[in-house]
Parts: C-alpha cells; structure tokens; sequence
C-alpha cells in the first residue's frame, strides 16, 4: 500500500472548517484513500473514503487533487467533539482480493480550540 | 451500523499470567478480523489477521506463541497474551469487517487496556 504523509499536529478555532491535509504521492490507480479517527483511549471511527471524486457525507467531505497525489478532509464546522488523532491511510479495496488490512501511520492529532 | 464490542476494557494483571480478550461482531459477521496494539502516543500497529476457521497470520516481530488468536466463529475472535509481563502493558484494539459487504471500511472494538504488573 502506498505511504501518506500528514502533519504531524494541527490546530483549529471551535466552528471553523477543519481542513486536513495528506500527501500520498506513490498512490497507484486501484488505492482508495480513507479517513479513520481515534479520540483518546476508544478504538478507530471510519470517517469517508474516496478514489477520484470528491466524497461527502454527514460527518465530512474529502477533496482528493485531479492526480490523486493529494487528498484534505474537511470537517465544515468543528466542534470540541472532533478533538481527536486523524489517520489518512491508502489502500486496495477489492473484494475479490479478500481481506485487504489496514495499516496506519503516524496521523495528525488535531486539537479543536474553543 | 456494524458494532463491533470488545471486552474487557480495561484489565489488570500480575506478571506471568494469561488475559483473554474477547471480540464480538454484534450484528454482523465477520470473517477477518484484526488485531492492533498500540502504545501511549504511538500509532496503532497492526499485530496479526485472524481469519475465521483458520490459523493467524502474524505480522513480522509478533511472537504467534505470545499472542495466542483464535477465531472459532463469524462473530467471535479472542486473543490470550500469554505469560503477561510489564512490556505487554498496552492498548489492545480489534477489527472486523462484514462478510457480506463490500471490502470498504473496517469496524473497531473500543479497545482494552491492559497494564501488567
């Protein structure tokens, strides 16, 4: 699975967008790009997933560059609430395949400020 | 949604004895499921697969005797860390991914805690 590169922390005023960003240069065509988030001590939450279009659903948006090399979520009105460690992670999603394990790396812990 | 419990959340033990963590699929089954720990501010680490009716397959450096998995139904994996000592002392996650949907996102257990002492 292709490597993503996040910073490392990231600070946002409560109400404002949150807009996350992650480099995943080495994507290859059949990489999707998902977002998972860990508030302290609770397991992983899935966020959103995209391959080439943008993706929206109640809890963000993913905006993912016309080279796919780059991807941002977007989270349009944080709250205290997604205080948390956001993990931009690239991978196969195929079926067929089977199981496809999700490895993560270092993530971006963002701290919503009120 | 998928829920995925965990059980216990929390446990502490004495140095060389066995914990059983538990992982369910409550409305769902799973046929893999997956197994992370992860440390006081590090990322999670992915420790092993545990496939349903079969054996493990365990990430390089994760000792298979230490971390005993079994996955003896769709909606059931445990994991034994046996012989518990003080380094063992984690954060201990789970996984599953439903059998009968698309290969897309996985569902995680709250996670337990294990301190050993």
């Amino acid at each position: 699975d292709a490597k993503t590169t996040q910073p490392t922390s990231m600070d946002c005023a409560e109400g404002r967008a949150a807009n996350l960003p992650c480099n995943h240069s080495t994507i290859s065509g059949n990489e999707y790009v998902y977002w998972y988030r860990q508030i302290h001590s609770q397991g992983p939450q899935y966020i959103i997933h995209g391959l080439k279009n943008n993706e929206t659903n109640e809890m963000a948006s993913l905006i993912i560059t016309e080279d796919r090399k780059s991807s941002t979520l977007i989270l349009p009105h944080a709250t205290l609430r997604d205080t948390a460690v956001y993990y931009c992670i690239v991978r196969v999603a195929l079926i067929i395949q089977g199981a496809q394990k999700l490895v993560f790396g270092q993530g971006t812990r963002l701290t919503i400020n009120p | 949604g998928a829920v995925v419990s965990q059980h216990p959340s929390r446990v502490i033990c004495k140095s060389g004895t066995s914990v059983k963590i538990e992982c369910r699929s409550l409305d769902f089954q799973a046929t893999t499921m997956f197994w992370y720990r992860q440390f006081p501010k590090q990322s999670l680490m992915l420790m092993a697969t545990s496939n349903e009716g079969s054996k493990a397959t365990y990430e390089q450096g994760v000792e298979k005797d230490k971390f005993l998995i079994n996955h003896a139904s769709l909606t059931l994996s445990t994991l034994t860390v046996t012989s518990a000592h003080p380094e063992d002392s984690s954060f201990y996650i789970c996984s599953a991914r439903p059998r009968d949907r698309t290969n897309e996102k996985l569902f995680f257990g709250s996670g337990t805690q294990l301190s050993v002492l």
